[in-house]
């Protein structure tokens, strides 16, 4: 069965320090692999998703399918990222059927 | 363009009753699907919905059940409601294929006394 880890729950790094948010994946075949974020009192919106290859508010993330693994990274962190960042996985191209981790709460402290 | 709409943001129900929740979609949009959020379970699939039909179906017991109307509104029923049912219920829509990046709407607050 399919599955999505985020070994961590709360993640606190300073400002304009390196984050990497980890997301690790079970799945026989081939997922497509997104994060969301949620940022206070907002919705859960779409950060990026592996087949897009964007880089979006700084972030990137790469889809290493030895390690089953899609972390989020982004150089320096600004205060504006703290937020709830989800990683999420589908096992049918194009379908919405999603599978979330439990999320990791990210803090930049100032 | 107006983002997804949920209607009833809260709601409070006791065991054994049933509830309705409605989702509209962002214009255009043909898929709806629906997450259910509790702080133990996280995020979990329930449904989703593509032109009136049901697409794809998540782990969840037959008191859970949804439709899809002509103009793409969503519905979910709950029938003989749990505690452990209490929970966010949050709607989303999307394009249909091939696109399938998925906006949110707030959530419907349930809570099952």
């Amino acid at each position: 069965a399919q599955r999505v880890t985020q070994p961590e729950k709360l993640l606190s790094v300073f400002k304009g320090a390196p984050v990497e948010l980890k997301c690790n994946y079970s799945y026989s075949g081939s997922p497509e692999l997104f994060w969301y974020v949620q940022y206070s009192r907002q919705r859960l919106q779409l950060l990026l998703r592996h087949i897009s290859r964007e880089s979006i508010k700084g972030f990137t993330a790469d889809l290493n399918k030895g390690e089953t693994s899609f972390h989020l990274k982004k150089p320096f962190a600004q205060e504006e990222d703290s937020a709830m960042y989800y990683c999420a996985l589908s096992i049918q191209t194009g379908a919405n059927n999603l599978f979330f981790g439990t999320g990791t709460r990210l803090t930049v402290i100032p | 363009k107006a983002g997804v709409t949920q209607t009833p943001r809260y709601l409070i129900k006791t065991r054994g009753q049933q509830v309705t929740l409605s989702c509209s979609p962002i214009s255009g949009h043909r898929s709806v699907s629906w997450y259910q959020q509790t702080p133990g379970q996280g995020l979990q699939f329930l449904f989703e919905y593509f032109s009136e039909t049901q697409r794809n179906k998540g782990n969840f017991p037959g008191r859970f059940s949804g439709r899809q109307f002509s103009n793409s509104r969503s519905e979910m029923n709950v029938s003989t409601l749990e505690l452990g049912d209490s929970a966010l219920y949050l709607c989303a829509s999307s394009p249909g294929p091939p696109d399938n990046e998925q906006f949110f709407g707030p959530g419907t607050r349930l809570t099952v006394l």
